[in-house]
């Protein structure tokens, strides 16, 4: 089964519009973490947010929301207020076991988001 | 500036000709990881290291080396590269606590695009 699930390939939004990309997950341990990367069209990978599987309050970075609904093992982004710059690739990805268990990242297939003006 | 450098950052090669892309951190992070990236599957791991002279295998080994002899590089070996081969990668890396709280976030290099014919 996969780990990570990102089904929507890809994603269009208006300028100034709020967008929900989706993410579910599979994992066994109570420990874990789960994060999110943009990759734009010029290629590097950029960390945008990070939920622990213990963190009560979903995370928040500026316009960067994650809605974390740990029984339905989901870990959505939510993008507020799109600006034409979000027009990228969208990766989430999980870290099995505590912190410390780098190796265990396992990453998405990845949403394309573009932001039309 | 903290970052993580590889290179060649593009390269096109002929197939079973060894080549060898570099990775090196100035962070020194304990953990560094190699991963290749294809359309519609993300990207998967291929070796990571937890630490000097300690490496093992990721999700898509087949066909690739490693070696850490010291901590800040981290180089990645195709001894005989085929067109499978053919992906975009990226060295990423990060501290290697163990059992400390806190995400483990990956810095990733700006990618090396690999071509073999």
């Amino acid at each position: 089964a996969q780990k990570i699930t990102q089904t929507q390939p890809g994603m269009f939004v208006q300028e100034k519009e709020a967008v929900t990309l989706d993410c579910t997950y599979d994992t066994s341990d109570q420990s874990y973490g789960l994060f999110w990367y943009k990759q734009p069209s010029s290629g590097e990978m950029i960390f945008l947010i990070y939920q622990g599987s213990y963190d009560e309050q979903n995370a928040t970075e500026g316009r960067y929301s994650l809605n974390f609904q740990k029984a339905r093992k989901s870990a959505n982004l939510v993008i507020s207020a799109s600006q034409l710059g979000d027009s990228a690739m969208y990766f989430c990805a999980m870290r099995e076991g505590p912190s410390g268990s780098a190796r265990q990242l396992t990453f998405g297939s990845g949403t394309q988001l573009t932001v039309l003006p | 500036e903290a970052q993580v450098t590889q290179n060649p950052r593009y390269l096109i090669t002929v197939t079973g000709k060894k080549l060898t892309v570099t990775c090196s951190q100035n962070m020194n992070h304990e953990y560094m990881s190699w991963y290749r990236q294809d359309p519609g599957l993300g990207l998967r791991q291929i070796y990571y290291s937890m630490n000097v002279e300690v490496t093992d295998k990721g999700d898509v080994p087949e066909g690739y080396k490693v070696s850490r002899k010291e901590k800040r590089n981290f180089p990645l070996i195709l001894e005989s590269p085929s067109p499978n081969q053919t992906s975009l990668y990226f060295c990423a890396s990060t501290w290697g606590g163990q059992g400390a709280f806190g995400a483990n976030v990956l810095t990733f290099g700006a990618g090396s695009r690999l071509t073999v014919l």
